[in-house]
C-alpha cells in the first residue's frame, strides 16, 4: 500500500489528452511538500519528468505538465504518442514518515 | 554530464548480505544526497535511505531501519548501500539517485539500477 496513490492504468489514443492522479494527504501533498513525477520505459531507469510540481527539466516536451491542488496532484499529457507508453510515478516528502514516498506507478498504454 | 554508475549484478543466498556501489562522474558529491530506491519484479519504486555525503548522516525509512546501511566515500564520489540478512522478498532492482541538498527535493539523475537476487 503506497503511501500516494495512483490510478494502476490509464490509456488514451494517439493525440489524445490523458491525466494521472496522486492522492496524498496532510503529512505530505497536503502540507505543500513539493510533488515529483518519474517516467519509467520498461526496462529502465526512472527519468525525471516534472520537479516542484510544475516545472520541466530541459529536454522534456511541452507536451507534458503538472500540478498541484490541496492533498492531490496531477501529470496531465496532451498530444499523446506512442512512445509515451510507460509507466509514471508520482513522488513527495513525509513528514510522518521523514522520507520520501512514492505513488504505486500508474501504467499509460497508448491505444 | 553528470553520470551514476553502478556495481554489477549480484545473486545471493539467504541471510547473507549484498553491498552496492554508486559513483558519481561529471560533479563531486558536494552539495547533494545520495538516494536508494528498489523495485521489486512488477513492483513500484521503494524509497529505502539516503545519505548526505558532506556530512556523512544517513536517514533510512522505517521499514528498512536496523537491515540497511548507507555510506558514502567522497574521495571517490562513490556512495555505497549495504543490505543485511537478506531474504527472497529482496529480491529487486536497486537504483542510486542524486538530490540536491539541502532540501526534500526531485531525484535529478539515476543509476542505471543493480539488480540483487535472492536465491538459494
Amino acid at each position: 500500500q503506497s503511501v500516494l496513490t495512483q490510478p494502476p492504468s490509464v490509456s488514451g489514443a494517439p493525440g489524445q489528452r490523458v491525466t494521472i492522479s496522486c492522492t496524498g494527504s496532510s503529512s505530505n501533498i497536503g502540507a505543500r511538500y513539493d510533488v515529483h513525477w518519474y517516467q519509467q520505459l520498461p526496462g529502465a531507469a526512472p527519468k525525471l519528468l516534472i520537479y516542484g510540481n510544475t516545472n520541466r527539466p530541459s529536454g522534456v516536451p511541452d507536451r507534458f505538465s503538472g500540478s498541484r491542488s490541496g492533498a492531490s496532484a496531477s501529470l496531465a499529457i496532451t498530444g499523446l504518442q506512442a512512445e509515451d507508453e510507460a509507466d509514471y510515478y508520482c513522488q513527495s516528502y513525509d513528514s510522518s514518515l521523514s522520507g520520501s514516498v512514492f505513488g504505486g506507478g500508474t501504467k499509460l498504454t497508448v491505444l | 554530464q553528470v553520470q551514476l554508475v553502478q556495481s554489477g549484478a549480484e545473486v545471493k543466498k539467504p541471510g547473507s548480505s549484498v553491498k552496492v556501489s554508486c559513483k558519481t562522474s561529471g560533479d563531486t558529491l558536494t552539495g547533494y544526497t545520495i538516494n536508494w530506491v528498489r523495485q521489486a519484479p512488477g513492483q513500484g519504486l521503494e524509497w529505502m535511505g539516503r545519505i548526505i555525503p558532506v556530512f556523512g548522516t544517513a536517514n533510512y525509512a522505517q521499514k528498512f531501519q536496523g537491515t540497511v546501511t548507507i555510506t558514502a566515500d567522497e574521495s571517490t564520489s562513490t556512495a555505497y548501500m549495504e543490505l543485511n540478512s537478506v531474504r527472497s522478498d529482496d529480491t529487486a532492482v536497486y537504483y542510486c539517485a542524486r538530490a540536491m541538498y539541502p532540501g526534500l527535493g526531485q531525484f535529478d539523475y539515476w543509476g542505471q539500477g543493480t539488480q540483487v537476487t535472492v536465491s538459494s
